[in-house]
């Protein structure tokens, strides 16, 4: 069974660059699985980032930023913030009518 | 700006039938992919399923084919039953808005938390 995966945790200094990713268990990630990314702070819901791998969703400040990277999806944030401490997850879409989101990456800004 | 907002009730019986609606607002139920997704206490999002308002539908395979998905054009409102509940379904369950051709969630929900418990 494919899994996708994320970091569990990650941490970052105010005004420092930090990249997470976003795999498959097995096989090669690429553009044709449409990685999207969400940011989730405690007790609200995701908010949409990053879709189609790269676009940035409407109102989302221009350092979050999506890419592939080798084999994985990656999201960067270039000059973190400490509003960007929150939990990173990205999904997938793995055809015929299937999502599939990773496990999330927690990410420490201090 | 679309809103979509949940609604049920606040507590389920284990083997009983959980029952959300989500409402859909500023926006037509026509052209997307209805989505509901959970995430139980302190864990992760997990997809349980979509139904697009032309009759189309799929399932996580995880749920053991519990859940169906069902929309009513009429009041722009969708609809989650999961059957043969257990502690285990209980969770935070977001509807979502799924975007055609780039297959990703623009709108979310707030969130509505369902405890199962006897």
């Amino acid at each position: 069974q494919t899994v996708v995966t994320q970091e569990p945790s990650f941490s970052v200094s105010p005004g420092g660059t930090v990249t997470l990713t976003c795999g498959l268990s097995s096989g090669s990630l690429s553009t044709s699985y449409f990685p999207s990314w969400y940011q989730q702070t405690p007790g609200q819901p995701p908010r949409t980032l990053i879709y189609n791998t790269d676009t940035r969703s409407s109102g989302v400040p221009d350092r979050f930023s999506g890419s592939i990277l080798g084999d994985k999806a990656a999201l960067t944030i270039t000059g973190a913030q400490t509003d960007d401490e929150s939990d990173y997850y990205c999904v997938l879409y793995m055809g015929s009518g299937n999502w599939l989101f990773g496990g999330g990456t927690k990410l420490t800004v201090l | 700006q679309v809103q979509l907002q949940e609604s049920g009730p606040g507590l389920v019986r284990p083997s009983e039938t959980l029952s959300l609606t989500c409402t859909v607002s500023g926006g037509s139920i026509t052209s997307y992919y209805w989505t509901w997704i959970r995430q139980s206490p302190g864990k992760g999002l997990e997809w349980i399923g979509y139904m697009y308002y032309g009759g189309g539908s799929n399932y996580n395979p995880s749920l053991k084919s519990r859940a169906a998905i069902s929309v009513d054009t009429s009041k722009n409102q969708f609809s989650l039953r999961l059957s043969s509940v257990t502690s285990a379904d209980t969770a935070v369950y977001f509807c979502a808005r799924g975007v055609l051709s780039i297959f990703y969630f623009d709108s979310w929900g707030q969130g509505t938390l369902v405890p199962v418990s006897s």
